[in-house]
Parts: C-alpha cells; structure tokens; sequence
C-alpha cells in the first residue's frame, strides 16, 4: 500500500476553473502538509496541517484552500485556476505537529497544467 | 532565518564514478534537522536520509554516504561507483526552530550515463 496517496496524477485544465487535488496517507500521520513545485523544480511548502491548526504560507494566495475531512486526508481546492498555477503540487506527512524531528514522507505529486 | 543552497544545478558523470553533492546550509537555530530526498524522473520524493545537528558523525548506506559537517555548515552526500538509476535530482533539506517549515534547496540533478 502507497503510504501518501494522491489524485489525480495528472491535471489538466482551463484558466478560471475550480479544481481539487485528493491526498490520503495510511501512516497514521498527525500532520499534513502541501507543498508546490515548480517548473525549476524549487519546491515551496503552501499549508502545514493537523486537526488543532493550520498555516498558511503568507505568499500562497487565498485562492488556495487545504480542506480535512478526517486526519487521513487533506485535500488542495483551488479555485479560478491561473496559469502561474501550473506546476507539480506534493503532499506530505509527518507524524507529530511543530517536530523538526520528524521526517516527511511525500505522495507521487499531481501535475496540474492550467491552459 | 532558514536557508538550503545547492550550488550545483547538473551534474553530469559516467557510471561507476564517485560523486558528491554540495549542500550548505544557514540557520540560527542549534537544534535542527538536514535530510536529502531523491526525486527519479517519475517525480516522486524519496526520502533517503535525516540527520540531527548534534550527531555529526558520517553515516554510510550501501553506496551512499553523507558528510556533516557543522563548522562549514554543509551536508554533502557522495554515490560512491555510481549506476545509471540514481539519475535523479536530488535535494538537501532543513528544518529547525520547531515549525516543521521545512526548507528545500534548488535541487542538483544528477546524470549518470552508461
């Protein structure tokens, strides 16, 4: 079993369109991140999450929304999709919350391309 | 303030050489955590190593091995004879002061031809 789980894996869309990434991870994680890569391959972390608080990048603009259904899940909406908003999108968990210790595990990534 | 540098964007050898990739970090905190992921050409992240800032000690997996080294503030990993599946670009990352913002360098890819 994958133990970080997105989907779609692929993502292709419309400027101006609302659209949703899937995460799920199977670790029995406390905390989800997103993360966002782009086309130089730099990846910036977008949300850190678990059932008690979220950060927000300040530089993600508020078009993004991480939404958890339960602490298995946090799912990426995006809505008026841009076309700077390409790029590879990563999920991640770790097991407890403010631990630099912890160790990261990332999902196979979702790359949306907005035309 | 965090901050991962990999100064070298490609790095391109043939198989069986030995390679080493630079990582140097910046951060003012004494408790922190350097880790380097692998990225294959089918995109995932796969964590390969974490290293905590009081344990300097090298550490050696297979034909990996990584060096830290706190006076330099780097985290340098070497493949020792490399083989054409660690083509990859590989990243060096930070996490310290207990926000689990965890800070990724550029990345350096890394080709390995036959």
């Amino acid at each position: 079993d994958t133990a970080v789980s997105q989907t779609p894996k692929y993502l292709v869309t419309q400027m101006g369109n609302d659209k949703s990434i899937k995460c799920e991870q199977n670790l029995g994680h406390d905390t989800m991140y997103w993360y966002k890569q782009d086309s130089k391959k730099f990846l910036k972390i977008m949300f850190s999450y678990n059932n008690k608080e979220l950060i927000i990048n300040e530089t993600v603009p508020n078009r993004f929304s991480p939404k958890s259904p339960d602490k298995a899940h946090l799912n990426l909406h995006i809505n008026s999709l841009e076309l700077g908003d390409s790029a590879v999108y990563f999920c991640a968990s770790s097991q407890e919350w403010f631990r630099e210790a912890d160790t990261q595990y990332f999902g196979p990534g979702t790359r949306l391309t907005v035309l | 303030a965090q901050k991962v540098t990999q100064a070298q964007t490609e790095i391109s050898v043939v198989e069986k050489e030995d390679v080493t990739l630079d990582c140097v970090y910046e951060t003012r905190d004494t408790t922190y955590y350097l880790f380097w992921y692998k990225q294959p050409p089918s995109g995932e992240l796969v964590f390969l190593i974490r290293r905590n800032s009081f344990d300097e000690q090298n550490e050696i997996s297979g034909r990996y091995s990584w060096n830290f080294q706190k006076s330099t503030s780097s985290f340098n990993f070497t493949i020792t004879a490399s083989q054409v599946v660690d083509s990859a670009v590989y990243f060096c990352a930070l996490s310290a002061d207990g926000n689990n913002d965890m800070r990724f360098g550029a990345g350096t890819r890394l080709t390995v031809k036959p």
